[in-house]
């Protein structure tokens, strides 16, 4: 079974939806972020969280929220969907133990909202 | 701030031969990270690489190589041996300082591996 899972995997949705992406893993890390991925822009950071109790913004959190709901589980949520958040969603993870702090990617989210 | 470049928008590299990807940085943290990572046409992102900024020798994984240049300030990644099941986007990645750690990745590489 694939450590960082994501759900859904596709999804389509209208303007001014509501849609929540969720993310678990079993690698048991501390540390959980979700990107976006655009064509030509790489991946561009959303929300990190630390811990159960430490969330933080990134660079493009404006239309997102999330909630980390325990160890293993960061949801992230899209309180009304508008067309350009279209794009491919990653969840990831990482453990600053191996003092490398490479992070591992869930298979994404298509979000298509039109 | 830091920044990383990726100026080849796409590669071609014949099979068995090997491949440089270039990447360049700025940071001005002394104590930093690069990473580079596959993603394959079915979207899932592979961590491949980790170079440290106080690492003396190039990391090496395999067929995967980190030609890393502290002065120059550049990682570019070298496969050796290109496989067909090579050609895929390539990120050239960097994690910052302090207790954030931020990663800032690069808009990629293509790379195709012709037979």
């Amino acid at each position: 079974d694939a450590d960082v899972t994501q759900t859904p995997r596709n999804r389509i949705t209208k303007t001014g939806k509501r849609i929540m992406l969720e993310c678990s893993q079993t690698k048991g890390h501390d540390r959980m972020y979700w990107y976006r991925q655009d064509p030509g822009l790489g991946l561009r950071l959303i929300y990190y969280s630390f811990d159960v109790k430490d969330i933080n913004k990134g660079e493009i959190s404006d239309g997102y929220s999330v909630s980390r709901q325990a160890q293993a589980k960061f949801s992230l949520s899209l309180e009304s969907a508008i067309p350009n958040q279209t794009a491919l969603y990653f969840c990831a993870t990482s453990d600053p133990r191996t003092g490398r702090y490479e992070q591992y990617f869930g298979p994404g989210t298509r979000l298509t909202v039109t | 701030a830091q920044k990383i470049t990726q100026t080849q928008p796409g590669m071609f590299v014949q099979e068995k031969e090997a491949v440089t990807l270039d990447c360049t940085y700025d940071t001005s943290d002394q104590s930093y990270g690069l990473f580079w990572y596959k993603q394959p046409s079915s979207g899932e992102m592979i961590f491949l690489i980790y170079q440290g900024s106080y690492d003396e020798q190039n990391a090496t994984e395999g067929r995967y190589s980190l030609n890393f240049q502290k002065a120059r300030k550049s990682a570019n990644l070298v496969i050796s041996a290109s496989q067909l099941g090579d050609s895929a986007m390539y990120f050239c990645a960097m994690r910052g300082g302090g207790g954030y750690q931020k990663v800032t990745f690069g808009i990629g590489t293509k790379l195709q591996v012709i037979p």
